[in-house]
């Protein structure tokens, strides 16, 4: 059973830094490629991150560019996301999916940046 | 940047009839177009991709149609499973990939 489980998230100040996790199991993590999405409370779906199968490859939305930093381990079947200069407007639940027309989420985690 | 727009925002149904949900892009996606069902607390499930083809594991009564700009997601006979937010998704021209701002379909 595919399974990708987030982690790493929590309440942060504005201008912090945090990293995510995501765990997959259940398939050959180094054949697929790997996006970050997140939903701010109350909001829709907002893609931010997108790795390749073997992290050749890298995107960002504008939103993050320049702030945040995808990554991952194929060995360790993990997927990170390293967010710095963290604000407000970056409180959201964080999903890691597989693919670019995700067939697997995860359950999320929540950043929460306040002060 | 291909804007997703979904009509309606909210979608009253009762239990067995059809609902019908809408999603346009602002320019050509062809049949790169994605529909995911997503239910409070949890992570979204891909209904339908390439517009039209059923994702494993989706029942006969989630149908999709559409190619360009204009497509449709029906749900024949609403189950209660199937009250929930929808969302579709454009991969055609990317970064960014991008999705509609969801329908939301209650129980009338």
């Amino acid at each position: 059973e595919v399974q990708l489980v987030e982690s790493g998230g929590g309440l942060v100040q504005p201008g912090g830094s945090l990293r995510l996790s995501c765990a997959a199991s259940g398939y050959t993590f180094s054949n697929y490629n790997m996006n970050w999405v997140r939903q701010a409370p109350g909001k829709g779906l907002e893609w931010i991150s997108f790795v390749s199968s073997s992290s050749s490859t890298v995107y960002y939305a504008d939103s993050v560019k320049g702030r945040f930093t995808v990554s991952r381990d194929n060995a360790k079947n993990s997927l990170y996301l390293q967010m710095n200069s963290l604000r407000d407007e970056d409180t959201a639940v964080y999903y890691c999916a597989r693919a670019v027309t995700p067939d697997y989420w995860g359950q999320g985690t929540l950043v929460t940046v306040s002060s | 940047e291909i804007v997703m727009t979904q009509s309606p925002a909210t979608l009253s149904v009762s239990p067995g009839e059809r609902a019908t949900l809408s999603c346009r892009a602002s320019q050509s996606v062809s049949n790169n177009l994605a529909w995911y069902q997503q239910k409070p607390g949890q992570g979204p499930r891909l209904l339908i991709y390439g517009a039209s083809t059923r994702a494993t594991g989706i029942p006969a009564r989630f149908s999709g149609s559409g190619s360009g700009t204009e497509f449709t997601l029906t749900i024949s006979s609403l189950q209660s499973e199937d009250f929930a937010v929808y969302y579709c998704q454009q991969y055609n021209n990317w970064p960014p990939l991008t999705f509609g701002g969801g329908t939301k379909v209650e129980i009338k």
